[in-house]
């Protein structure tokens, strides 16, 4: 009964390729998110949608591609990946209806080698 | 300067103490204010929202002040599994869907 899960959990890849991670959450939100958790340990927002609908685009290289087919899904796809991405990103989602406090997924590992 | 800042530790604290984590924002019309916990190599979850009137949970006791723009945690009678790190977590005004998280103050407790 996961609320926020996220596939694959770990992710190694060489540079150049391109690769999907995927986002499904089950707590009927309508507002989910991709955020980028670099080596730092900095934890910073990448994109938002809302009902399918794209809210927020922070500065992020137009390599990344998020799509939503419907509001239980995120999908975030990456082009040309470079040694940078290398991160974990984690997918999260929340309701208006109870303000902005948001639920994470477990996260997806990615190394670029 | 940053809009989230805390200190990052880490805070080194025995069984049964008492530790208070500070934290401070830049934008004075922030309207959301969390405190979250992440474990090692795990998700962030939501340990408290924080309200102006200062809010308690079990342990854990959140205050804010906005004149100042500072955000505090306080844990009680600590307990091994608080090892974490507590994010400080304010959401933005001009999107109240963005959040934005500071850095992180690691905790570790000991035997």
């Amino acid at each position: 009964d996961t609320a926020v899960s996220q596939t694959p959990k770990y992710l190694v890849t060489q540079m150049g390729n391109d690769k999907s991670i995927k986002c499904e959450q089950n707590l009927g939100h309508d507002t989910m998110y991709w955020y980028k958790q670099d080596s730092k340990k900095f934890l910073k927002i990448m994109f938002s949608y809302n009902n399918k609908e794209l809210i927020i685009n922070e500065t992020v290289p137009n390599r990344f591609s998020p799509k939503s087919p419907d509001k239980a899904h995120l999908n975030l796809h990456i082009n040309s990946l470079e040694l940078g991405d290398s991160a974990v990103y984690f997918c999260a989602s929340s309701t208006r209806d109870r303000g902005p406090e948001a639920f994470f997924g477990q996260g997806t590992r990615l190394t670029v080698v | 300067r940053k809009e989230v800042e805390q200190d990052p530790g880490p805070f080194n604290v025995p069984e049964g103490a008492t530790v208070a984590f500070n934290c401070t924002y830049s934008n004075s019309a922030s309207q959301s204010f969390f405190w979250y916990r992440q474990d090692c190599r795990k998700e962030p979850k939501l340990l408290m929202s924080v309200y102006s009137s200062g809010n308690e949970d079990g342990r854990f006791t959140a205050q804010l002040n906005r004149a100042s723009q500072y955000i505090s945690l306080l844990i009680r009678d600590s307990k091994l599994s608080d090892s974490a790190t507590y994010l400080c977590v304010v959401s933005s005004p001009y999107n109240t869907d963005k959040l934005i998280f500071g850095t992180g103050t690691r905790l570790q407790v000991f035997p």
